[in-house]
């Protein structure tokens, strides 16, 4: 088992720019996670998917933030525009059915940079 | 928004010692899970406790849940410079589809 992939490892951008993030998750898992970590604010979730349908985007910090999951094997997390302040590494996790005993995988993350 | 308080901030102690990290809540929560995440990676599940008063060990690590699922302890007993990292609590918010909402953590460094 592969894990949950996330790429790129690291992205460094323009303010302005847009930013695409990806995230395959684990075979089998059904639910998946986008988070935001810093120090200020440790691990914030931004949203999450059962079954590829969105549901609780309420830690989405505006619009400029969206996310997609067109498929059980794929989502993704755009930022456009970018701004400094959106510099975070930024974690996609799945969970398998069951997930109150079973938890979470998390991938290796995206340390974003937002210049 | 049910918060999950975690102290301390930081501990550092030497191989040998052993340490106690709190996780406390208001909230009741469905499960409670320990996570360790070290730099450049993304954390890892240690354990998993779902019934109050549920105590769980892992080699040196125990893991306790509170009676009223509110609060958490874990335990390093005769801690390796290995055990360094930042640990995680993370409760499980009662009819979510399995949402985690995450404490600050607690960084942990054991020196030799």
């Amino acid at each position: 088992d592969a894990g949950v992939i996330q790429s790129p490892r690291h992205e460094v951008t323009e303010m302005g720019q847009e930013v695409t993030l990806r995230c395959k998750p684990i075979s089998g898992h059904n639910s998946l996670f986008w988070y935001r970590q810093t120090m200020m604010r440790g691990l914030e979730l931004l949203i999450y998917f059962n079954n590829n349908v969105p549901i609780d985007d309420s830690g989405m910090p505006e619009d400029r933030f969206s996310a997609k999951m067109p498929n059980a094997s794929f989502s993704t997390l755009k930022i456009q525009p970018s701004e400094p302040r959106d510099s975070a590494v930024y974690f996609c996790a799945s969970s398998p059915p069951g997930s109150n005993m079973r938890g979470y995988t998390f991938g290796s993350g995206t340390r974003l940079t937002v210049v | 928004t049910q918060l999950l308080e975690q102290s301390p901030q930081f501990l550092s102690i030497q191989e040998g010692e052993n340490l106690t990290v709190y996780c406390n809540s208001s909230s009741v929560f469905s499960s409670l899970q320990w996570y360790r995440q070290e730099p450049g990676e993304g954390p890892v599940l240690l354990v998993t406790v779902v019934t109050g008063g549920e105590v769980k060990k892992l080699k040196r690590l125990t893991f306790q849940f509170g009676d009223a699922r509110k609060d958490s302890s874990l335990h390093i007993t005769a801690a390796q410079t290995g055990d360094t990292g930042l640990y995680l609590c993370a409760g499980v918010v009662p009819g979510s589809w399995g949402k985690l909402q995450f404490g600050a953590g607690t960084q942990v460094v054991v020196t030799p």
